[in-house]
């Protein structure tokens, strides 16, 4: 079975621009999690998603948005991008909310922003 | 205090040894523990997930949690080098958490 996929792997974007990062989970799971790497630190939640809803919000700015198709896939968007916003964004499926359920990342997608 | 306390490294051991790797954690009310490794340049990959206290054992790793000292550690024998990466501790549950919280990591080398 294929696992989680994200598109695109690389984005080098200009600041002020907006980008739109797209994931489709595992085959039978219903739950994305968006997270944020930067260099040296663990992952940092953004979203979850289950069933077309959100289910969780992360410390990030309104600039931040994502949304679920009835697909399961995913979409995040980042507006007015900040120097700060290069990092890698990695995407998670899970087959339902919760942490209790082990999650699993796509390859991520590395958002460089001048 | 950081919610995921972790050994930045890098942590170095030989061919063959055991590697220890240990993460502290500050939420009493946290419920699951999750170990991920992550190849530089690539995304966290799943390698062991905890939920009971005691050690819970997956060909060479073996993942020990303690709730009452809120520690839980994973251990790597016969390490080889193509173990050396970043490993990530990750926690789910506790109070008001909808995601993974994760550790910075502790980076190995695994010397030949």
């Amino acid at each position: 079975d294929a696992g989680v996929t994200q598109s695109p792997t690389h984005l080098i974007k200009t600041r002020g621009q907006h980008v739109t990062l797209r994931c489709s989970p595992i085959s039978g799971h219903k739950s994305v999690s968006w997270y944020q790497q930067v260099l040296g630190q663990g992952p940092q939640f953004i979203f979850q998603y289950y069933e077309k809803e959100e289910r969780g919000r992360g410390n990030f700015p309104d600039r931040f948005s994502a949304r679920q198709f009835p697909n399961y896939s995913s979409e995040l968007n980042v507006n007015a991008l900040l120097l700060g916003d290069s990092a890698l964004y990695l995407c998670a499926s899970s087959p339902s909310p919760g942490t209790h359920n082990e999650q699993f990342f796509g390859p991520g997608t590395r958002l460089t922003v001048l | 205090q950081k919610e995921v306390e972790q050994n930045s490294g890098p942590l170095s051991v030989p061919e063959g040894a055991i590697a220890s790797l240990n993460c502290t954690y500050s939420d009493r009310g946290s419920q699951s523990f999750f170990w991920y490794r992550q190849y530089s340049g690539k995304s966290p990959e799943l390698i062991m997930s905890i939920y009971s206290n005691g050690d819970k054992e997956d060909g060479r790793f073996t993942a020990q949690l303690n709730k009452a000292s809120q520690y839980v550690s994973l251990l790597i024998r016969d390490s080889q080098p193509s173990d050396s990466a970043t490993y990530l501790c990750a926690l789910g549950g506790g109070t008001g958490r909808r995601a993974l919280t994760f550790g910075s990591g502790t980076r190995l080398q695994v010397q030949p």
